[in-house]
């Protein structure tokens, strides 16, 4: 079993729907959770971290950790085109490495 | 966030040369540093560990003979491809982790990345 799985996509929403992405983990000790956005030819950029369970909501984006069922997930409401990129979900046990998924390449529509 | 540099952030060299990649943290104190490479369409692939005043531990199936690591302080990495060819042709991104601080948890912040291509 891979430490972080995303679904690979491509995920294709229309303008203005929400977009969810999904993130699940093995190591149940992990404590800190991470969204990063990287669009084609660019380095990955932080968008979201959170560390508690329940919700974290920042302007458009929401996260959603739950630790019981080892789940962490993005929400990008009011989806633009602008937001067409690799979603890199990234978990950390702290004093050791991070560990990122493949990413999730999510496609918003005109 | 904290700001990390690469420099350069575009290289072409021709085989058998060897190629210095710099990332330096601007506002901040990294003890710790990534290495990634990551080729089209692909995944971040961790290559190396970079701890401050010792030596880098590298992932299984990377050479540590081919890609010297060098983290002389706490705002500085290097990444040296030695002989290069063009199967090292890649983007080559580097990370520093931000200990603690008011969240209590490290978080890694990564540069813009080096396009390296090999002739």
């Amino acid at each position: 079993q891979k430490e972080v799985e995303q679904n690979s996509g491509p995920l294709s929403v229309p303008e203005g729907a929400i977009a969810s992405l999904n993130c699940t983990y093995s190591d149940r000790g992990s404590q800190s959770f991470f969204w990063y956005r990287q669009y084609s030819g660019k380095s990955p950029e932080l968008i979201m971290s959170i560390y508690s369970n329940g919700d974290k909501e920042d302007g458009r984006f929401t996260a959603q950790l739950n630790k019981a069922s080892q789940y962490v997930s993005l929400l990008i409401r009011d989806s633009q085109p602008s937001d067409s990129a690799t979603y890199l979900c990234a978990v950390n046990r702290n004093g050791q490495n991070f560990v990122f998924g493949p990413g999730t390449r999510l496609s918003v529509l005109p | 966030g904290a700001v990390v540099s690469q420099h350069p952030s575009r290289v072409i060299c021709k085989s058998g040369t060897s190629v210095k990649i710099e990332c330096r943290s601007l506002d901040f104190q990294a003890t710790t540093m990534f290495w990634y490479r990551q080729f089209p369409k692909q995944s971040l692939m961790l290559m190396a560990t970079s701890n401050e005043g010792s030596k880098a531990t590298y992932e299984q199936g990377v050479e540590k003979d081919k890609f010297l690591i060098n983290h002389a302080s706490l705002t500085l990495s290097t990444l040296t491809v030695t002989s290069a060819h063009p199967e090292d042709s890649s983007f080559y991104i580097c990370s520093a982790r931000v200990a603690g601080g008011y969240t209590g948890t490290d978080t890694q912040y990564f540069g813009p990345g080096t396009r390296l291509t090999v002739l």
